[in-house]
């Protein structure tokens, strides 16, 4: 069954470093999210990418954010200078042609600031 | 007022129980609707869209009434399998964003 992968799984970086998330979506799929969790707390949507550029933003995607998506297989999340408050568990989703609602996710990337 | 709101539990049922979960939206914009489900440390999964005039799903049964802003979800014949938590979904008109309540957690014992 396709599903969508998440590398890594889990780092450790210090506060003010750049971090970049990957994900590769389901490869017919078509809209593309980054969600996070932090420890205990509701799923925060982030940014939705649709036809090669972003469709939807969150206030918490701020300057320090970006995402890409390079070579039509791969979507990535750079946290350019991590934050303390920046520690999540980060969710890459993906939805097929004819948006139903129903996003699929990978595993998350567990980011951890110090 | 917080877009999406839930009570968080945690629900802790018998086997064998039927449990009730209510989720309020503040938007009247809000188009769409479904339960998510999350087990611990894992990502969310859709368990359910909900339909305007109610669906059901198994053992598990959706309503929207979409004047009060209210969602329902029941869980019939709880099995220990059901223990997760569970994640009321809207997403806006003209917009592809899930917006996630906090969740109620779910508990089911033997």
């Amino acid at each position: 069954e396709p599903e969508v992968t998440q590398t890594p799984s889990h780092q450790v970086t210090q506060m003010g470093q750049e971090v970049i998330l990957r994900c590769v979506p389901i490869s017919n799929h078509l809209y593309f999210y980054w969600y996070r969790q932090i420890l205990g707390q509701k799923v925060e949507f982030l940014v939705s990418f649709y036809n090669n550029e972003i469709s939807e933003k969150s206030e918490i995607f701020d300057d320090q954010f970006s995402v890409e998506r390079p070579d039509g297989s791969n979507f990535t999340l750079k946290i350019r200078s991590t934050k303390l408050e920046d520690s999540a568990m980060y969710f890459c989703a993906s939805s097929g042609r004819g948006f139903t609602g129903e996003l699929f996710f990978g595993e998350g990337s567990r980011l951890t600031v110090l | 007022r917080k877009e999406v709101e839930q009570d968080p539990g945690p629900f802790n049922v018998p086997e064998g129980a039927t449990v009730a979960f209510n989720c309020t939206y503040s938007n009247s914009a809000s188009q769409s609707f479904f339960w998510y489900r999350q087990d611990c440390r894992k990502e969310p999964k859709l368990l359910m869209s909900v339909y305007s005039s109610g669906n059901e799903d198994g053992r598990f049964t959706a309503q929207l009434n979409r004047a009060s802003q209210y969602i329902s979800l029941l869980i019939r014949d709880s099995k220990l399998s059901d223990s997760a938590t569970y994640l009321c979904v809207v997403i806006m008109d003209s917009s592809y964003k899930l917006i996630f309540g906090s969740g109620t957690r779910l508990l089911v014992r033997p």
